[in-house]
């Protein structure tokens, strides 16, 4: 069975352009995180998805960042205009019951803003 | 106070060692516990959930205090490949599910 998959793995852009990232959960798992981890950091949470809807999106900056999440499946987060500060790994992760479940994670997508 | 809280480390032990991380959580409600491990440059994955009644697996023990508000992470004859950061995680499932990581513990293991 395939993990969480996202994209792109790596992606470097000057500060004040846009960027988006994508993630495809595991089959069948309704509860969608977006999470940024910081360098020494346990992983932050921006946004959770039951199904489409976002349920907790209390801690994403909505001055830059969007998410969506279509069809209930796979996802993207965006960040326009990217800051210096937003250099970080962004990590998506899929779970079959919020919280109570193990949540799977995918490899990350490390961003750097220059 | 942060809602998670964990010593940073690095704890620094030889090979066979019994080695033990604590983690505490601010808030009584909270529902759900768990163990993440996270390998350099690596995605967090799950160790283990924490249970009321404490868990084992293998060489790994997890135990929940809840009156003192705290988790902890016991690990015996640890291994050169146990070196790793370790993510506490705690769920406040109210009406809606709140999952929070500590910041890690780093341990190493030297031969």
């Amino acid at each position: 069975e395939a993990g969480v998959v996202q994209s792109p793995r790596y992606k470097i852009i000057e500060k004040k352009q846009p960027v988006a990232f994508w993630c495809n959960p595991i089959s069948g798992h309704n509860t969608l995180y977006w999470y940024l981890q910081n360098l020494g950091q346990g992983p932050e949470l921006l946004i959770r998805y039951e199904n489409e809807e976002a349920v907790d999106d209390s801690q994403l900056p909505k001055d830059r960042f969007s998410a969506e999440r279509l069809k209930g499946v796979d996802s993207t987060l965006k960040i326009q205009p990217a800051e210096l500060g937003d250099s970080a790994v962004y990590l998506c992760a899929s779970s079959l019951v919020s919280g109570l479940t193990e949540a799977f994670f995918g490899q990350g997508t490390r961003l750097t803003v220059v | 106070r942060k809602e998670v809280e964990q010593d940073p480390g690095p704890f620094n032990v030889p090979e066979g060692a019994t080695v033990a991380f604590n983690c505490t959580y601010s808030n009584s409600a909270s529902q759900s516990f768990f163990w993440y491990r996270q390998d350099c440059r690596k995605e967090p994955k799950l160790l283990m959930s924490v249970y009321s009644s404490g868990n084992e697996d293998g060489r790994f023990t997890a135990q929940l205090n809840r009156a003192s508000q705290y988790i902890s992470l016991l690990i015996r004859d640890s291994k050169l490949s146990d070196s790793a950061t370790y993510l506490c995680v705690v769920n406040l499932y109210s009406s809606a599910s709140k999952i929070i990581f500590g910041s890690g513990t780093r341990l190493s293991i030297r031969p």
